[in-house]
């Protein structure tokens, strides 16, 4: 069965240092998300990307983030700066046009996640 | 008003017994409310969803009341199986006749262990 994957599956870093992760969404996909999850919390939404623009963002995706598709099959989030706060697990999603279950509706599949620690 | 509700924070049932996680949302534009199962570790998998022209889902031993006037929701795990000890969050997003995809909102999970 096609998956999300992602990489790196942990990722270490100094603070103020740029970090990018890196996502393969499943292949016939169009709209793309990020996901973070601090340890022990809920999971919060980042942002989407469909039709290569950001289609919504949340309070948490300042300047400091930016998402890219560079080619046809991966996504990137990048952070510029990297602070204590942003360690967390992110989460790559996926969803496809039609969805495959409930009609009309935009089923989304995440990926293992990156663990990102900033020290 | 955006946000999910979910309780418990985490419950312990015994094998073969009915798991019940509940949860509430305020915003009524809200029209879709998955729910995501998680393992240590890895990134939250989607169990069963439903939308609120429908009471009830059914899927194996795993069910999802609606009850749109309450603006609530539940799971029910019938015949709890240790294997389903994981977190479960439930979820909700808005825009599916708008024909774009919305963000989740995640309620803020629970913990489920059972039990031998």
């Amino acid at each position: 069965e096609p998956e999300v994957t992602q990489t790196p599956s942990h990722q270490v870093t100094q603070m103020g240092q740029e970090v990018i992760l890196r996502c393969v969404p499943i292949s016939n996909h169009l709209y793309f998300y990020w996901y973070r999850q601090i340890l022990g919390q809920k999971v919060e939404f980042l942002v989407s990307f469909y039709n290569n623009e950001i289609s919504e963002k949340s309070e948490i995706f300042d300047d400091q983030f930016s998402v890219e598709r560079p080619d046809g099959s991966n996504f990137t989030l990048k952070i510029r700066s990297t602070k204590l706060e942003d360690s967390a697990m992110y989460f790559c999603a996926s969803s496809d046009l039609f969805g495959r279950g409930l009609a009309g509706t935009y089923e989304q599949y995440f990926g293992p996640g990156t663990r990102l620690t900033v020290t | 008003q955006q946000q999910v509700k979910q309780s418990p924070q985490s419950l312990i049932v015994q094998k073969g017994g009915i798991s019940i996680i509940n949860c509430a949302y305020e915003n009524t534009a809200f029209d879709y409310f998955p729910w995501y199962q998680q393992f240590p570790g890895k990134g939250p998998a989607l169990l069963i969803a439903i939308r609120p022209d429908v009471s009830e889902k059914k899927e194996g031993r795993f069910t999802i009341s609606f009850n749109k006037s309450a603006k609530q929701f539940s799971l029910h795990i019938m015949d709890s199986q240790p294997g389903d000890s994981a977190t479960y969050f439930c979820a909700a997003s808005g825009g599916i006749n708008t024909g774009t995809a919305s963000k989740l909102t995640f309620g803020t999970g629970t913990r489920l262990q059972v039990t031998l």
